[in-house]
């Protein structure tokens, strides 16, 4: 099915630990994201690309690297996990003049 | 300030009734776009209806509607018949275009849980 793929789906790390969450579109979207999304509370944004090459900073960015070496991929390293960034992680894609595709979320727990 | 204030951290409605949930928004931005969007507990994102700043209509999508009053800055969902299967987290956001014409960042409120009770 065409839309927003994000893997893993869960993932525990222990503090200090790295990884990388990963997240493929094939609709061609310019425009991807990465949100997170707190207990109880709305999604803040992370960072997000308008292009291959092109990143920025969102809302909340410190503790996390993004690249965009390719339209479709748009990966979200966590350096040196801390508990604070327990959460839930999605990836969303979006083109100028169509709406927003949501991945299904990656579960994480650091502890 | 808060761009998106959603100001019910919880709603209950009977099966069958109608149900208003509020949206303010803050932008100086003549172009942006409103969103509505539902999360089950299974956790997905799951888009409603949309909103655009010059849209003459509400919008609607089947038994959801958007009542946008913009001098109010305000967007209420209005979910007509509830259903069981409504009960969910319901998210309000805001899209704003900026200057360039090249950003299209989504900012959402922190949500209403609405529950329906048989």
């Amino acid at each position: 099915n065409a839309g927003v793929t994000q893997t893993p789906k869960f993932r525990i790390l222990k503090i200090g630990q790295s990884m990388t969450l990963q997240c493929a579109q094939d609709m061609n979207h310019n425009y991807m994201y990465w949100y997170r999304q707190d207990p109880g509370m709305g999604l803040k944004l992370i960072y997000y690309s308008v292009g291959a090459g092109i990143t920025d900073k969102g809302e909340v960015p410190n503790g996390y690297n993004v690249s965009r070496s390719t339209t479709e991929d748009f990966p979200l390293r966590l350096e040196l996990a801390a508990p604070s960034q327990t959460s839930v992680y999605f990836c969303a894609s979006s083109s100028p003049n169509y709406g927003y595709t949501f991945g299904s979320g990656t579960r994480l727990t650091v502890v | 300030a808060q761009k998106i204030t959603q100001t019910q951290p919880g709603m209950f409605v009977q099966e069958k009734e109608a149900v208003t949930l509020d949206c303010t928004y803050d932008t100086s931005d003549p172009s942006y776009g409103l969103f509505w969007y539902k999360q089950p507990s299974s956790g997905e994102m799951i888009f409603l209806i949309y909103q655009g700043s010059y849209d003459q209509q509400n919008a609607t999508e089947g038994r959801y509607s958007l009542n946008f009053q913009k001098a109010r800055k305000s967007a209420n969902l209005v979910i007509s018949a509830s259903q069981l299967g409504d009960s969910a987290m319901y998210f309000c956001a805001m899209r704003e275009v900026n200057s360039g014409g090249s950003n299209y960042k989504l900012t959402f409120g922190k949500g209403t849980l609405l529950t329906v009770n048989p």
